[in-house]
């Protein structure tokens, strides 16, 4: 049974330019989260597909986007990358109704210069 | 909206000694807490959940936690740690009733000394 899968592992971005991240979930599961994890710092929420739709968001701006598709896999996109979104971006799925609890995946290390 | 104070940054142990590690947090409503774990090299795993009933919850590898509603805590304990336990720990909630965010705190990290 494969567990939340994401790629790239790393990404190295200059200023200005956009990034996509994808993520797989874990297998029966229908909810996708996505967090930004800075160093030293907790994972913060970005935002949560349901249903191909987002669910819930949270304090960041409309340069981070995402989408999820009918086979429940997302994608994290980053416009206008700012030194300050370098970070590691973890995915974790869960059952929307299944009690919160969520599994993570290993992250994509990115680096923007 | 929520949020979640881990006191302590960083602890060293010896093995054999006892672990307490704080969490608290702050939301006014209904709330389901978490404790995650991260090994070095690791992804985040769970190690221990409240959702309801006995606040006195166990957890993998020893691990345990007691849900404080008064004083609005969720702090994780181990009798014994082990050199094993060198991780990160990360406390979380989320508001019940609902499928919302999960707020983590800022995450301890614990080397323990073989």
């Amino acid at each position: 049974d494969a567990g939340v899968t994401q790629s790239p592992t790393h990404l190295i971005k200059t200023r200005g330019q956009q990034v996509t991240l994808r993520c797989s979930p874990k297998s029966g599961h229908d909810t996708v989260s996505w967090y930004q994890q800075a160093l030293g710092q907790g994972p913060q929420f970005i935002f949560q597909y349901y249903e191909e739709e987002e669910r819930q968001r949270g304090n960041f701006p409309d340069r981070f986007s995402g989408h999820q598709f009918p086979n429940y896999s997302s994608e994290l996109n980053v416009n206008a990358l700012l030194l300050g979104d370098s970070a590691l971006y973890l995915c974790a799925s869960s059952l929307y109704r299944g009690g919160y609890e969520q599994y993570f995946g290993p992250g994509t290390r990115l680096t923007v210069t | 909206a929520q949020s979640v104070s881990q006191h302590n940054h960083h602890v060293i142990l010896s093995e054999a000694a006892s672990l307490e590690l704080g969490c608290n947090y702050s939301y006014g409503g209904t709330v389901n807490l978490f404790w995650y774990v991260q090994y070095p090299g690791q992804h985040l795993q769970l190690l221990l959940k409240y959702f309801s009933g006995d606040p006195l919850v166990k957890g993998i590898k020893g691990f345990e936690a007691e849900f404080i509603k008064s004083k609005f805590s969720f702090n994780l304990r181990k009798p014994s740690v082990q050199w094993s336990d060198t991780a990160e720990y990360f406390c979380a909630v989320i508001p019940s009733g609902g499928y919302q965010k999960v707020t983590f705190g800022t995450g301890t990290k614990l080397q323990v000394i073989p």
